[in-house]
């Protein structure tokens, strides 16, 4: 079954360090990847998405990914932090259904 | 533009209640998904929609759970009689894709907080 783990449930960072979010999937096919993001009391909104073109996809407010099929990762990084990215970050799969993993809180220390 | 929106933001009813919960998708958007978010399970998926038709209803919990999607414009997630267990976050998201977001995007709402005592 098509799955994805995302490594620790809460990452903090001081202001300027480098974000790091580890997603790591599992599927029998080409998947395409996705991660969005939460920020309190509102829904969820794409960061970026992998779909079989450019390994490393670059999204909104200066966050990337790069998709690593021979670790099975797609890890979302931003070279510097900053307070407003402090919310909660979902990785998810879809291989013809759209499945989330379970989060990580990013919170960013002044 | 006007998002997904969803109404009540909040609700607090009563063990036993009947609880109805209501989505308006992005206009043009042909598919339209109920999430549901918990601390214990993350988000799951419920059911979802493809030109109003339902086309997978495999993560509505029970037969307490039921979702109408009567026009383009409107869904409605009912549970009656409402428990306990069932207070959460409930997301509706829609797509201009037919799938359920293999290559796009879905388009959340701010979700309805729903607690039942």
């Amino acid at each position: 079954a098509q799955s994805v783990t995302q490594l620790g449930s809460h990452v903090s960072v001081s202001e300027g360090a480098l974000v790091l979010l580890r997603c790591n999937y599992s599927s029998s096919v080409p998947p395409y990847l996705f991660w969005y993001v939460q920020y309190p009391n509102q829904g969820l909104q794409l960061l970026l998405k992998y779909t079989s073109a450019a390994t490393l996809v670059k999204g909104i407010n200066g966050f990337e990914a790069e998709f690593k099929k021979s670790e099975t990762s797609f890890h979302l990084t931003k070279p510097s932090a900053h307070m407003s990215d402090a919310a909660e970050y979902f990785c998810a799969v879809s291989v013809g259904k759209l499945i989330f993993g379970q989060g990580t809180e990013l919170s960013v220390k002044p | 533009d006007a998002g997904v929106i969803q109404s009540p933001r909040h609700e607090v009813t009563e063990m036993g209640q009947e609880v109805t919960l209501r989505c308006k998708p992005i206009s043009g958007h042909n598919s339209l998904f109920w999430y549901r978010q918990t601390m214990m399970r993350g988000l799951e998926l419920l059911i979802y929609f493809n030109n109003n038709v339902p086309i997978d209803d495999s993560g509505m919990p029970e037969d307490r759970f039921s979702a109408k999607m009567p026009n383009a414009s409107f869904s409605t997630l009912k549970i009656q009689p409402s428990e306990p267990r069932d207070s959460a976050v409930y997301f509706c998201a829609s797509s201009s894709e037919s799938g359920l977001g293999s290559t796009g995007e879905l388009f959340f709402g701010e979700g309805s907080r729903l607690t039942v005592l």
